[in-house]
């Protein structure tokens, strides 16, 4: 099955700047989803990209999905303290199984 | 409305110990169902999923089992627990075919002495 790989693993933002954490996948993807599981908690799932180059926004949060379907990105803006948590990306390849990459951690420092 | 429902939230068992721990889904019918491992500060690794009432699917070797009695019922099991198997659980459901947005329990944090 494909492997998506997810950088950077830890990202420490001071409060109000911006940042981006970065999915690869080895294989071409039908979707790609993107989960935040705050300390303590379960993941929680936040947004789902299947057309290529598909760009979605949530307030602060910026989704992008490749032209290739093979990688996608999560940027944050003016990033707050409501922000910390992992996020990890998910992407649903030809077998049909969604497979997660290993999350990036995110602390903010205020 | 859908919720996830898990149990026990925390549980500590002494290695060599069985270990059942039960996940139930409330508001969907035939709801694909899946466990997954959560080292401390891991990403999340696929245990088990199922399409359906007895049909499972095993993603990794190990000493754990699933099983799926009920429409809406999954169960983890093992007959003798590891120092290895201490980790987050998570069962999650989803509704749109195995790819499809998934749907998290609470989780249970497994300590294995």
């Amino acid at each position: 099955g494909q492997q998506v790989m997810q950088i950077p693993q830890y990202q420490h933002v001071q409060e109000g700047e911006d940042f981006t954490t970065y999915c690869n996948s080895s294989t071409t993807l039908s979707n790609i989803q993107w989960y935040k599981q705050r300390p303590g908690g379960h993941p929680v799932f936040l947004i789902q990209l299947v057309k290529s180059g598909e760009v979605k926004k949530q307030k602060r949060l910026t989704f992008q999905f490749g032209e290739a379907k093979k990688n996608s990105s999560l940027h944050i803006t003016a990033t707050q303290t409501t922000d910390v948590g992992t996020y990890f990306c998910a992407g649903r390849g030809n077998d049909y199984k969604l497979s997660f990459g290993a999350g990036t951690t995110v602390t903010v420092r205020a | 409305s859908q919720t996830i429902h898990q149990w026990p939230a925390t549980l500590v068992q002494p290695v060599g110990s069985p270990l059942s721990l039960e996940c139930t889904v409330e508001g969907t019918s035939n709801p694909n169902l899946y466990w997954y491992r959560q080292a401390a500060g891991r990403g999340l690794q696929l245990l088990f999923y199922s399409i359906g009432i007895g049909q499972i699917s095993s993603e990794v070797p190990q000493n754990l089992s699933a099983s799926r009695p009920q429409d809406r019922q999954f169960i983890l099991s093992s007959k003798k627990l590891l120092l290895s198997d201490s980790g987050f659980y998570l069962c999650a459901w989803s509704a749109t075919g195995l790819g499809g947005e998934q749907f998290f329990g609470p989780g249970t944090r497994l300590t294995v002495l």
